[in-house]
């Protein structure tokens, strides 16, 4: 079975904070993606990476960078944590046929 | 502008019965599918996908169909049992380019089921 993992599963930081949520699949995996999810809004894409050393932008990147040093592992960075990018963040990795595997996600709060 | 909705945002259902999830897609480009579930406060997990050159694919307990001409998707589950109650999301796989894929997702529906 395909394993993507995040280093917390909840997390509590301080507005200013600079914050790394890391992501580790096992599948040798090229895509992975980092999404955040919030009630109403759905999954919103923040960045993903086609390989490595490689970084795109999603749909919502203002705040967030990433870094992909190693195929199997990819970091999203919040370098001044704020109250709006309390969230759930989700991570996922792209299998042969497109079908993307999610981790279990890290319940970020910005107090 | 395109886009992967759902038709209903809750579902309620007796145990036993068969449930039906419905979703919408408007970009005819799109040429693979994929149903997810996501339990409350974990992440989507994959259920069952379907490519653009196909009309049905089943799988455990699930069916999904693909209707091209009216660009309709539907996820269907034979006698629902309390563990499926979850949110059910549809999403649509444009190939970006070679191997690299991009995901759109629907909001989601809230499937209920009733002991």
């Amino acid at each position: 079975d395909v394993k993507v993992t995040q280093s917390s599963r909840y997390l509590v930081k301080r507005t200013g904070e600079k914050v790394f949520l890391e992501c580790v699949q096992d599948m040798d995996h090229e895509n992975m993606f980092w999404y955040r999810q919030d009630p109403g809004l759905g999954l919103r894409l923040i960045y993903f990476s086609y390989d490595v050393k490689m970084k795109e932008k999603g749909d919502i990147p203002e705040g967030y960078s990433v870094s992909r040093e190693k195929k199997e592992r990819f970091s999203l960075i919040l370098e001044s944590a704020s109250t709006n990018q309390t969230s759930m963040y989700l991570c996922a990795s792209t299998g042969l046929w497109g079908e993307q595997y999610f981790g279990p996600g890290t319940r970020l709060t910005v107090t | 502008g395109e886009s992967v909705g759902l038709h209903l945002p809750t579902l309620s259902v007796q145990e036993g019965d068969n449930s039906i999830i419905n979703c919408a897609y408007s970009n005819s480009a799109s040429d693979y599918f994929i149903w997810y579930k996501q339990e409350s406060g974990k992440g989507p997990q994959f259920i069952i996908d379907i490519r653009s050159n196909m009309d049905k694919r089943q799988g455990q307990r699930v069916t999904v169909l693909l209707n091209k001409t009216v660009k309709h998707l539907s996820l269907q589950i034979a006698a629902t049992q309390p563990g499926d109650s979850a949110v059910y999301f549809c999403a649509e796989n444009r190939n970006s380019g070679g191997s690299n894929y991009k995901l759109t997702f629907g909001k989601g529906t809230l499937l209920t089921v009733n002991p």
